[in-house]
């Protein structure tokens, strides 16, 4: 089986930087992925690591350690509107499993 | 514009029925997938399909069915609705090959009372 863990809700204000880690056990692992889901939403892809490093897009990175099967995403310069729900998810051949989730609250 | 979309945004349903929720894409993926997704849970795969006619289960199959007759339409069914399936339903498609990027419809809330 797979299983992923998050921390389940995260706190930052305006400006600042905040990491949402990632660890996952798991078979026939293909790459660590993050989704972003804002209140009322869907999910929307923001990165994909199938090797170990980091990839940056912008204000955002993702980081994995195919070793330590771990994996972060890190955001920069907050702004209210990342407040929303972050999932890390596992990609297998053709699917996905999902952490449970980490609620980001970015504050004034 | 990419787009994937779910027949609808709300439905409330009566126990014991049988209730079809329905996908479409135009992005001509090959896969797609049904998840549902409850408070505290993430989401949970039901079952996925790679082509038409060809299905999957997840990992939470049991009171669910799909079908898949064409390539950009992938159907959710409940032979008989119970209050336990009252949660919110995600479609989404990806291409076979490459890294696995879902394109999500905005789901349906579904209430069975």
């Amino acid at each position: 089986g797979q299983s992923l863990e998050q921390p389940s809700e995260v706190t930052a204000v305006e400006g600042a930087i905040v990491q949402i880690n990632c660890t996952y056990q798991t078979s026939g692992f293909y790459g660590l992925s993050w989704y972003q889901q804002h209140d009322g939403g869907a999910p929307t892809f923001l990165s994909y690591n199938a090797l170990d490093g980091l990839e940056e897009t912008g204000r955002f990175s993702s980081f994995l350690s195919r070793s330590d099967s771990y994996g972060y995403l890190l955001l920069q310069e907050l702004q209210m509107k990342d407040s929303a729900s972050y999932f890390c998810a596992v990609s297998g051949y053709s699917t996905l499993t999902f952490g449970k989730g980490t609620m980001l609250l970015v504050s004034p | 514009d990419v787009k994937v979309t779910q027949s609808s945004r709300y439905l409330v349903k009566r126990t014991g029925e049988k209730v079809f929720l329905e996908c479409v894409q135009d992005m001509d993926h090959e896969n797609m997938f049904w998840y549902r997704q409850d408070p505290g849970l993430g989401l949970r795969l039901i079952y996925f399909s790679y082509d038409v006619k060809m299905k999957e289960k997840g990992d939470i199959p049991e009171g669910y069915s799909v079908s898949r007759e064409k390539k950009e339409r992938f159907s959710l069914i409940l032979e008989s609705a119970s209050t336990n399936q009252t949660s919110m339903y995600l479609c989404a498609s990806s291409l076979r090959q490459g890294r696995n990027e879902q394109f999500f419809g905005p789901g349906t809330r579904l209430t069975v009372l």
